[in-house]
């Protein structure tokens, strides 16, 4: 396993603005993904975030308003930009270890926006 | 494009009693299954996963799912729950690709309530 933590846990934002979210894991990681978990609901596939080169973005979802860095093999940024009230979410990232095949969760940055 | 569908979007047990979590999937292709579990305030932990063999999978917890590919179902069990099971319960299908499963698919979720 690894210890995969997220900056910060939770933050309370005015609209218009941005937050920056860090991922880092203590471990070699193939893979790093950002998800989004709406209040009371179930967890969408914003992106996966590729090393040194622009993170892969899923349908709805595009790279003005989520930019993805990921300089590295275990460090990735989520930024959510000119925040609305409707980006009020926990946003989770996720890695594949390398020699595994399954995703292991970060503990979530819960973001409130006012 | 594939889905999952968690029939039950609340499920009240009382402790020590047995457990069954529903979860049907669908998919084109061989799946990679896998249970996830949120406890209040936190991330999503690991259960279990499938990926060949043996359909009935052992997980972390006591739990076990058993994946069935006639029914397209992949059902977690518990034979005794404890008060600390109480948390959020999602299913999730992946692609199988080169890694196994950059698309993850989850579920809406089960909400499990254990009463004394």
């Amino acid at each position: 396993s690894a210890v995969i933590s997220q900056k910060p846990s939770r933050d309370i934002c005015q609209r218009g603005t941005s937050l920056t979210i860090q991922c880092q894991v203590d471990s070699q990681v193939t893979m790093m993904f950002w998800y989004r978990q709406q209040p009371g609901q179930s967890l969408t596939l914003i992106a996966t975030a590729n090393q040194g080169s622009e993170a892969t973005y899923e349908s709805g979802f595009v790279i003005d308003k989520f930019p993805i860095s990921r300089p590295n093999l275990t460090f990735s940024t989520l930024t959510v930009s000119n925040m609305s009230p409707e980006d009020s979410s926990i946003y989770l990232c996720s890695v594949i270890l390398a020699g595994a095949y399954e995703q292991y969760f970060g503990p979530g940055t819960r973001l409130t926006v006012t | 494009a594939q889905s999952v569908t968690q029939p039950d979007i609340h499920i009240t047990v009382s402790e020590g009693a047995s457990l069954e979590l529903r979860c049907n999937y669908s998919y084109g292709a061989t799946p990679y299954l896998f249970w996830y579990v949120q406890s209040p305030g936190q991330g999503l932990q690991l259960l279990l996963k499938y990926f060949s063999g043996d359909t009935l999978v052992q997980g972390i917890k006591g739990f076990e799912a058993e994946f069935k590919r006639s029914q397209s179902s992949f059902n977690l069990r518990k034979p005794s729950v404890h008060w600390s099971d109480a948390a959020e319960y999602f299913c999730a299908v992946g692609a199988s690709t080169n890694f196994g499963n950059e698309k993850l698919t989850f579920g809406t979720g089960t909400r499990l309530t254990i009463i004394p």
